[in-house]
């Protein structure tokens, strides 16, 4: 079964870099049917897509986010990961990793995330 | 630009239904939508795709009591028999070339 599980530090100084890394179980991060994404919930509101991966290192960010983020992926370990930098307290949710799944029925390339992680909060303060 | 608008809460009582909506911003109103349940202190849940014809199609183990439909702009999640542990928050999420987007999420709470 397709597990995805989010992991780093809960607590990051402003201006400093959010760095956080999801392991996938269950299925090989190589496979060519699916993308893998973040995406994030600050408290109390809703979801917001950060960027998405494909195995090959093709990324894909949201524009409002995209001066600031970095997507990798590691084939060797099964991860992939997510660098934020210069952050500030507007940058604090529970971050998600999830799988994206690549349908060329759609002219997008992409259709929906069909497996995600349980989350993890990353506070942004000093 | 890509919007989606939905509700910020819905209720509806234990063993009824409640039909959720999440509309397509001007010009879109042809694109398919994702819906996802997230309980609390969950993450969220893979539910159903639903094209702009109705069609849809369901992630692994979706009960048959979520369904989906289209009308217009408007993209529905009905919810019938309700029970407790479908009292979370809706998300709907949409896509095009290089972007992802979600709505405002709606809050069910099963009376």
């Amino acid at each position: 079964q397709l597990q995805l599980h989010e992991s780093g530090p809960g607590l990051v100084k402003p201006s400093e870099t959010l760095s956080l890394t999801c392991t996938v179980s269950g299925d090989s991060i190589t496979s060519t049917s699916y993308y893998w994404g973040w995406i994030r919930q600050p408290p109390g509101k809703g979801l917001e897509w950060i960027g998405n991966i494909y195995f090959s290192g093709s990324t894909y960010y949201n524009p409002s986010l995209k001066s600031r983020v970095t997507i990798a992926v590691d084939t060797s370990k099964n991860q992939f990961s997510l660098k934020l930098n210069s952050v500030t307290a507007a940058d604090t949710a529970v971050y998600f990793c999830a799988r994206h799944v690549r349908d060329i029925g759609y002219n997008s390339g992409w259709s929906s995330f069909d497996y995600w992680g349980q989350g993890t909060l990353v506070s942004v303060s000093s | 630009q890509l919007v989606l608008t939905q509700s910020p809460s819905a209720s509806a009582s234990l063993g009824a239904s409640v039909k959720l909506t999440c509309t397509l911003s001007s010009g879109h109103s042809n694109y398919a939508i994702a819906w996802h349940q997230q309980q609390p202190e969950k993450g969220p849940r893979y539910l159903m795709k639903v094209n702009s014809d109705g069609s849809h199609s369901k992630g692994d183990g979706i009960p048959d009591r979520f369904t989906a439909s289209s009308s217009g702009a408007e993209r529905h999640l009905t919810i019938s028999s309700l029970q407790s542990e479908d009292e979370a928050e809706y998300h709907c999420q949409t896509w095009a070339t290089g972007l992802v987007v979600f709505g405002g999420g709606t809050k069910l709470t099963v009376l």
